[in-house]
């Protein structure tokens, strides 16, 4: 059981609009912590795609974008394309455990 | 460019110990915290354990606490995390992973995230 909840599979056409999201509690992400978001392809390791809840870094495409609200972050894809279909974590600090904790992951499917 | 290269991993019974590194380049090792994170087959991924740049800072997950220690060698750019009496569950993939701090940069206000990470090394507990 993962301290951060994502729905475990979300799925859209090329070209179409989704959304993930990550719920947290009051020792996380509803304590003001920021949300980090992680793209994990096929057989490799995590990749940087939002940190500090809404920024990108250099090199990840303006079509992913991440929002904060109350005890709950999400991460949008807009534009849907066909090697965007990975595995999707968040990840926030929890000061209960002085350490991070990670969402269960979504995995995403390109229809 | 930023490298973490994991070993160590293998195959280890019950009770076992195995000791995992993570070398790195590419950046000013001793002045990062490091992280180790695992995922086990086909599951999410787990924080495992935290170190400060200078080693004078650890935590642990509950899951690890009181079996694993992580320490590094800055005078050799390496990452370390001893794991003593092993179970099936903690059969995974350990990546380490490299930190950046923003904002502040308080550790304790979670103002950091993990910008680089190993290709991961495949620890299975088994008899």
């Amino acid at each position: 059981q993962s301290v951060l909840t994502q729905p475990p599979s979300v799925s859209g056409a090329p070209g179409q609009r989704v959304t993930i999201s990550c719920t947290g509690s009051s020792s996380n992400i509803g304590a003001g912590y920021d949300v980090h978001w992680y793209q994990q392809l096929p057989g490799t390791a995590p990749k940087l795609l939002i940190y500090a809840n809404s920024n990108r870094p250099s090199g990840v495409p303006a079509r992913f974008s991440g929002s904060k609200s109350g005890t709950s972050a999400s991460l949008a894809i807009t534009g849907l394309q066909a090697e965007d279909e990975a595995d999707y974590y968040c990840q926030s600090y929890d000061s209960s455990l002085s350490g991070s904790v990670f969402g269960g992951g979504t995995k995403l499917t390109v229809l | 460019q930023v490298q973490l290269v994991e070993s160590g991993g293998g195959v280890v019974q019950p009770g076992g110990s195995l000791r995992l590194s993570c070398a790195a380049s590419g950046f000013t090792f001793s002045s990062y915290a490091m992280h180790w994170v695992r995922q086990a087959p086909g599951k999410g991924l787990d924080w495992v354990a935290f170190i400060r740049y200078d080693g004078s800072n650890k935590y642990y997950a509950d899951s690890v606490k009181g079996r694993f220690t992580i320490s590094r060698d800055n005078s050799k750019n390496t990452l370390f995390l001893q794991m003593n009496s092993l179970r099936a569950e903690d059969t995974a993939v350990y990546y380490c992973a490299k930190v950046n701090y923003y904002g502040s940069g308080n550790y304790y206000r979670g103002e950091y995230y993990f910008d680089y990470w190993g290709q991961g090394t495949l620890v299975t507990v088994s008899s």
